[in-house]
């Protein structure tokens, strides 16, 4: 398996909140994405990483910030979570952009 | 704009009831098409990459094939280990700092083998 963390694996938090997602690799890949999975709509890029401090916006980026401060660190923020986030979040590493993207095993979020 | 669409959207199979999974794609610039495989809670798995018209590629019981509209996986004999949801993704080029192809997901398409 390729060496991605995903954490927490589930959160249960309030409307309003502040939420950060963390995906950890040891991979040293230097492109990190963050997706959202829901039921009738695939998985949608959130924003993805081209490398440390290097970001840019995906399909669904609204209401969603990231920072890459280490090669091997890349957090999904939620500044003030809504109901409409509750979903499923993977993240995904890879070396580079036309190869093969490994996903984690996801972070469960609720939103009530 | 690019679109994935997968079909169809659950197929059940008996044991070694063999079948063929359809994704149809339109894409601005093909870099790239990927199979993944997803069991329930995990994240998705990697399975092959295709990156031209005619070429095929195969693992255990799996193959996938392209063309310039659609690839097709292909299940020969399935066992029940290989029921799974089965997503397809194409990787169009998008011209962005960084050059990071994005991958567009399917809806993913759920097989579930009977014994």
């Amino acid at each position: 398996d390729a060496g991605i963390t995903q954490s927490p694996r589930h959160k249960v938090t309030e409307t309003g909140t502040p939420v950060t997602l963390r995906c950890h690799q040891t991979e040293n890949h230097r492109y990190m994405y963050w997706y959202r999975q829901d039921p009738g709509h695939g998985l949608r890029l959130i924003h993805y990483s081209y490398g440390v401090k290097d970001t840019d916006k995906g399909e669904v980026s609204d209401g969603y910030s990231v920072s890459r401060s280490k090669t091997e660190d890349f957090l999904l923020t939620l500044e003030s979570a809504t109901s409409s986030q509750t979903s499923v979040y993977f993240c995904a590493i890879s070396r580079w952009s036309n190869q093969p993207q490994h996903f984690g095993d996801g972070t469960r979020l609720s939103i009530l | 704009e690019d679109q994935v669409t997968q079909s169809p959207e659950a197929l059940r199979l008996q044991e070694g009831e063999s079948s063929s999974l359809n994704c149809s794609y339109t894409v601005s610039g093909l870099r790239g098409l990927f199979w993944y495989r997803q069991d329930p809670g995990k994240g998705p798995e990697f399975l092959f990459t295709l990156y031209s018209a005619g070429e095929e590629k195969e693992k255990e019981r799996l193959k996938a094939t392209l063309t310039k509209k659609e690839s097709f996986l292909h299940i020969t004999a399935p066992k029940p280990e290989d029921s799974a949801t089965y997503l397809c993704a194409v990787q169009a080029l998008a011209i962005t700092q960084g050059g990071s192809e994005k991958l567009v997901f399917g809806k993913g398409m759920k097989l579930t083998v009977n014994p």
